[in-house]
């Protein structure tokens, strides 16, 4: 019972170009959503969060849009550049949880 | 700067052979997480900590076992690896786990069975 889902393993953007990760959930119960960014042999880091109160959180190149009804949200990423290249994680957090759900991820690949 | 250090890198050992894995923080976080990753899979909790109190994910095998002796430091024992066992194994820390916090992870030790 997967409660995150990545569907695309991969995806090409050229660099300059609007980079668009998706995510879909099945838990209502989910309070937080998070991604995060994974280059090869380095350990997950944070990116961006938001709450299950809202639904546009922005930072710098990043935003995360989040669509309740259709338990989906997104990563944009704009411009995309060379060094975005990696995996990127979404997360959900359950409310009075400690713990984190995790996707598949999606291998983004920015081309110069 | 404060990070989450985990050591080995890469360890091998053979079928059937204990190993441990280990994790330290500097972050005085609250939660620690013990994560399993396979190719292409999403990141499995194993169990984490909540200070002293263990929590063990329902679907984690017998095999896998962890103590945390201080707040610093958390290790994973597995008794006795088969060779699904292989994957990058994870830590990670957290200042109490609720309200969306990010956990911080290292960079992983990669184990190998042979």
């Amino acid at each position: 019972d997967q409660q995150v889902k990545q569907n695309s393993p991969s995806l090409s953007v050229q660099e300059g170009r609007i980079s668009i990760l998706n995510c879909d959930y099945t838990n209502s119960m989910f309070d937080y959503f998070l991604w995060y960014k994974k280059y090869p042999a380095e350990g997950p880091t944070f990116l961006i969060s938001i709450s299950s109160i809202k639904d546009k959180n922005e930072d710098g190149r990043f935003t995360v849009f989040l669509n309740k009804s259709a338990k989906h949200l997104s990563l944009h990423i704009v411009p995309s550049q060379p060094g975005d290249s990696a995996v990127y994680f979404c997360a959900a957090s359950v409310r009075g949880a400690q713990k984190l759900v995790f996707g598949q991820g999606t291998r983004l690949t920015i081309n110069p | 700067d404060a990070m989450v250090i985990q050591n080995p890198r890469y360890q091998v050992t053979q079928f059937g052979k204990p190993v441990t894995l280990s994790c330290s923080q500097t972050l005085n976080h609250n939660v620690m997480y013990w994560y399993q990753q396979k190719s292409s899979q999403a990141p499995k909790l194993l169990f984490h900590y909540y200070d002293k109190d263990f929590n063990n994910e329902a679907d984690t095998p017998d095999n896998f076992q962890s103590r945390r002796p201080n707040t610093s430091f958390c290790f994973l024992d597995i008794r006795s690896p088969g060779l699904g066992d292989a994957a990058m194994y994870l830590c990670a820390t957290s200042r109490d786990g609720t309200g969306g916090q990010p956990q911080h992870f290292g960079d992983g030790t990669r184990l190998s069975i042979l």
